[in-house]
C-alpha cells in the first residue's frame, strides 16, 4: 500500500547520532504544542508535549524546543537508534474551549542509517 | 485498557456507496475528532466533538456526518462515497476541550473508493 511518508521531506541520519526535527507552526496565538511519531501502518503516537508559556521540555532522549518569536517548533531526538525510523508530526493547537482544535504539519520522515 | 479502537481497518466501497466507520474509546475522553490522512498531506481535521450531542466541523467536513449520542462512541458516516475519499482515517480523543492534553489515536482505517 501507498506510505503516508511519500513525498514528504527527509532527514537521514547516522544510527548513534543526533536528530533534529524541525517544524514552523501557522498561528501566533498557539498556545500548545505536541509531537507525535508515526511508524507504518500505525497511528501517530504522542511524543512529548509542551505549553507557550515555555521554551523548552525534556523528555527520555526528546528534547523540544520552542521559539515564540519566530514560530518555530523542534525536536531532538539523541543516539538516535533504528525504532526511532518514522513520520514525525508537530500540532499546534489554538482556540479555546469548544473553538479549541489540534492541526498537524505535513510530517518529516526520519530515517536512520545503520 | 484498549484506547481508541477503530473499525474496520480495511475497506473497499464503490462509488456512491454508504458506509460507517466505527470509533470507540474506553478512557472517558470528553474531545473526539475525525482526521484523514493523505499522502504528503499530514492530518486534517473532519470533524470533531467536545461531548456527548455536540459535534462541529473541521476543516474537510463535506461528504461526512458524524453524530455522538454516548462519551464512548463516535462514528463517521460517508453518504456516498468519491474517489476522492480515498485515504486513511485516523480517530482520535482526548481527555478535555477545556485542558489541553495529548490525543490519543486509533489504528486507522485505510478507505478505498472505485
Amino acid at each position: 500500500g501507498e506510505s503516508v511518508g511519500l513525498h514528504l521531506p527527509t532527514l537521514s541520519v547516522q544510527e548513534g547520532d543526533n536528530s533534529i526535527i524541525n517544524c514552523a507552526y501557522s498561528n501566533s496565538a498557539s498556545d500548545y504544542f505536541i509531537w507525535y511519531k508515526q511508524e507504518s501502518g500505525k497511528g501517530p503516537q504522542f511524543i512529548i508535549d509542551i505549553r507557550s508559556n515555555m521554551d523548552k521540555r525534556q523528555g527520555q532522549r526528546v528534547t523540544v524546543l520552542l521559539n515564540k518569536t519566530v514560530k518555530h517548533l523542534s525536536l531532538q531526538i539523541a543516539a538516535t537508534q533504528p525504532g526511532d525510523s518514522a513520520v514525525y508530526f508537530c500540532a499546534e493547537n489554538f482556540g479555546t474551549g469548544a473553538n479549541s482544535k489540534l492541526t498537524f504539519g505535513k510530517g518529516i520522515t526520519l530515517s536512520v542509517r545503520p | 485498557n484498549a484506547g481508541v479502537t477503530q473499525t474496520p481497518k480495511f475497506q473497499v466501497l464503490k462509488t456512491g456507496q454508504s458506509m460507517t466507520l466505527q470509533c470507540a474509546q474506553d478512557m472517558n475522553h470528553e474531545y473526539m475528532s475525525w482526521y484523514r490522512q493523505d499522502p504528503g498531506m499530514g492530518l486534517r481535521l473532519i470533524h470533531y466533538s467536545v461531548g456527548a450531542g455536540i459535534t462541529d466541523q473541521g476543516e474537510v467536513p463535506n461528504g461526512y456526518n458524524v453524530s455522538r449520542s454516548t462519551t464512548e462512541d463516535f462514528p463517521l458516516r460517508l453518504l456516498s462515497a468519491a474517489p476522492s475519499q480515498t485515504s486513511v482515517y485516523f480517530c482520535a480523543s482526548s481527555y478535555s476541550w477545556t485542558v489541553n492534553t495529548e490525543a490519543f489515536f486509533g489504528q486507522g482505517t485505510r478507505l478505498t473508493v472505485v
